[in-house]
This record gives structure tokens, sequence and C-alpha cells, in this order.
């Protein structure tokens, strides 16, 4: 997977804003994709996931987009708030078992009141 | 809170030194995951455990070795320690193998330093 060392790429939203997080993925033949959210000293929690069978998902509060011409992955939160500052990952399924998971580099939201 | 608990919360070893990491799977839980993540990157897969036997393995070397006991907890084991083993150590527990995401919890990791 790639790799950004240290520094999270960094999205800073005014509360109340909508945020809109991308991702790449690798794999065409990955199937099943799947947002996680990681605040501080916890494990990542699922968010929100969407099938390759399908290009758009919502739930409370968040949207996921898939976009399988281009590979690309997006999430947006709908009137962000202080409660989602934490570090977002997508992630693709590996092989032919769920729960094997390859994930991205993450995207750190930083939410200002 | 998941009821995925994973033991020790810290860790500090030396290189070469051996270590054993410890997971508690979720009641109903028959599937383990063990994820390694670096500090400012994504968790990457190290192996996976149902029903006690290795069901897939990430690319990590031999020296990462796991076992899964009859009660479903699990454990991790990295002999050899390099650096840059220190990691966070998370594990994943689900209903099996071939469940949703939605169905898998992590637990809060365990931080491995090696010096």
């Amino acid at each position: 997977g790639e790799s950004v060392g240290l520094h999270l790429p960094t999205l800073s939203v005014q509360e109340g804003d909508n945020s809109i997080i991308n991702c790449a993925y690798s794999n065409s033949a990955s199937d099943y994709f799947i947002w996680y959210k990681q605040e501080s000293g916890k494990g990542p929690q699922f968010i929100i996931d969407i099938r390759s069978n399908m290009d758009k998902r919502q739930g409370q509060r968040v949207t996921v987009l898939l976009n399988k011409t281009v590979k690309h992955l997006s999430l947006q939160i709908a009137a962000t708030q202080p409660g989602d500052s934490a570090v977002y990952f997508c992630a693709e399924n590996l092989g032919d078992s769920w729960g094997k998971l390859q994930f991205g580099a993450g995207t750190q939201v930083v939410v200002t009141p | 809170e998941t009821g995925v608990t994973q033991s020790p919360t810290h860790l500090i070893k030396t290189r070469g030194q051996q270590v054993t990491l410890r997971c508690s799977s979720q009641s109903g839980h028959n599937t383990v995951s063990w994820y390694q993540q670096a500090l400012g990157q994504g968790p990457q897969f190290i192996f996976q455990y149902y029903r006690e036997e290795e069901n897939g393995r990430g690319n990590f070397p031999p020296r990462f070795s796991g076992l899964q006991f009859p009660n479903y907890s699990s454990e991790l084991n990295v002999n050899a320690l390099l650096l840059g083993d220190s990691a966070l150590y998370l594990c994943a527990s689900s209903p099996g193998p071939g469940k949703s995401s939605d169905e898998q919890f992590f637990g809060p990791g365990t931080r491995l330093t090696v010096l």
C-alpha cells in the first residue's frame, strides 16, 4: 500500500460543513470496500461499506461513492461535527474471505469550531 | 466499545527478543484477524484464524506466527524482533470469515516498541 510516513494528509473542516474524503484503490478485482474511522488510542471503527455492484450507498450522515472506472472511492460526511475528528481509512477486501483487508494510508480530519 | 480486548496495552522489547500478544474475541465470534499498524500508516494484514486454523496470510515473514484457542481467543508471536516491528498491533474478531465488515470489530491494539 501507499505510505505517507508520519505525515497523514489532513482535511480541515469547519463544524457544520460537509467533508469529502477521497481514496484510490489498487486492485481492479476488489469487490468490497469499507470506510473506517480511527480515533486516537482506539482500533478502527466500521462506518459504511459498499459492494462493487453499487456506485452509491448512504448511511446516517455518510455517503460512500464508488467509481470503478478510475478505481476511486469517496466518503462524504454531512454536517461535520467535532466528534468526527479522527483518521479515516478506506479498505478493500483481499481474496475470497472477508476480514482480510487492505487499508489505504488514511486521512486526518480536523473539525474546527 | 467493542467486546474485543487485547493485552498488554503497551510493551517495550529489545532487538532479538520474542513477544507474545493476546486477543480475546467478542462472544460468538470464531474468526480473528491480526494487523500491524506502523505510525502514520494504515493497518497491514498479517494473518487470519478461523476455528483454530490459519485461514490466510499477508506478506509477513515466518517469524510472525499465531495461534487460536478453542475459546477462539488468539495469540500473535513475533520472534527475533527488529526495530521495524515497532507498531500498533490490532486484532479484529468476526462471527465468521464470510461475514460483512460491519460484523467485524477491532480491539484497541497493543503498542509494541522495539529498542
